[in-house]
């Protein structure tokens, strides 16, 4: 099944610690994108790439940073700079930045710092 | 202000009924306009996408865009208990390379 997985579920981080939340892709999709979702809020969007090696930031990059070696990666990671990083973390995939408006989501990955 | 408003409920209705779920928006620019439902604790998916003004249906949903009162609905017909759901309107323009999304609204159908 085509699909998009991100891990872990759930990820607990002390402060002053860096972590990378994984992001994997099987639907040869050119563009990705990870989202912040806080509550009452709206999906804000951190990074995004279109291509391999090629990404740009999103509203909220501060404290984050991306890389995209493979089409089919995306890691994000959430640096000890981010000032409030506890949140619902999406990444999501298009097939292109033309196709912007059919993005598909993975499961969420949801980070508590203690 | 927002870009984008959402009144984000919750909204309760019983199973059967109609429901209207709205967005207004303030960038005049917005072209393509996006429904998409999240569940608890999960991603959003895609239900419908319109481009400009009109209406688009697909099964028991309709979505209107009325550009000139930059305003977006999305009705759901013979609502079900399964429809209880998050639905998050998202809208960009032409060369845009982000989506604008608005905070959700809560919908709760109660059998």
């Amino acid at each position: 099944d085509g699909g998009i997985t991100q891990s872990p579920k759930y990820l607990f981080r002390k402060e002053g610690q860096n972590v990378t939340l994984s992001c994997e892709q099987n639907l040869n999709h050119d563009a990705m994108y990870w989202y912040r979702q806080d509550p009452g809020q709206g999906l804000r969007l951190i990074y995004y790439s279109q291509i391999v090696n090629d990404f740009q930031k999103g509203d909220i990059a501060e404290g984050y940073s991306v890389s995209r070696e493979k089409k089919e990666s995306f890691p994000l990671t959430v640096t000890s700079a981010q000032k409030n990083p506890t949140a619902f973390y999406l990444c999501a995939s298009s097939i292109g930045t033309s196709g912007i408006y059919e993005q598909f989501f993975g499961p969420g990955t949801r980070l508590t710092v203690l | 202000q927002k870009e984008v408003e959402q009144d984000p409920g919750p909204l309760s209705v019983p199973e059967g009924a109609i429901v209207s779920l709205n967005c207004t928006y303030s960038n005049s620019a917005f072209q393509y306009f996006m429904w998409y439902r999240q569940y608890s604790r999960k991603g959003p998916e895609l239900l419908m996408y319109t481009y400009s003004s009109g209406n688009k249906e697909d099964g028991r949903f309709t979505a209107q865009v009325d550009k000139s009162s930059k305003y977006i609905s999305l009705f759901i017909r013979d609502s079900q208990p399964s429809d209880s759901a998050t639905y998050l309107c998202a809208m960009t323009e032409t060369g845009r390379r982000a989506l604008t999304f608005g905070s959700g609204t809560r919908l709760q159908v109660q059998p």
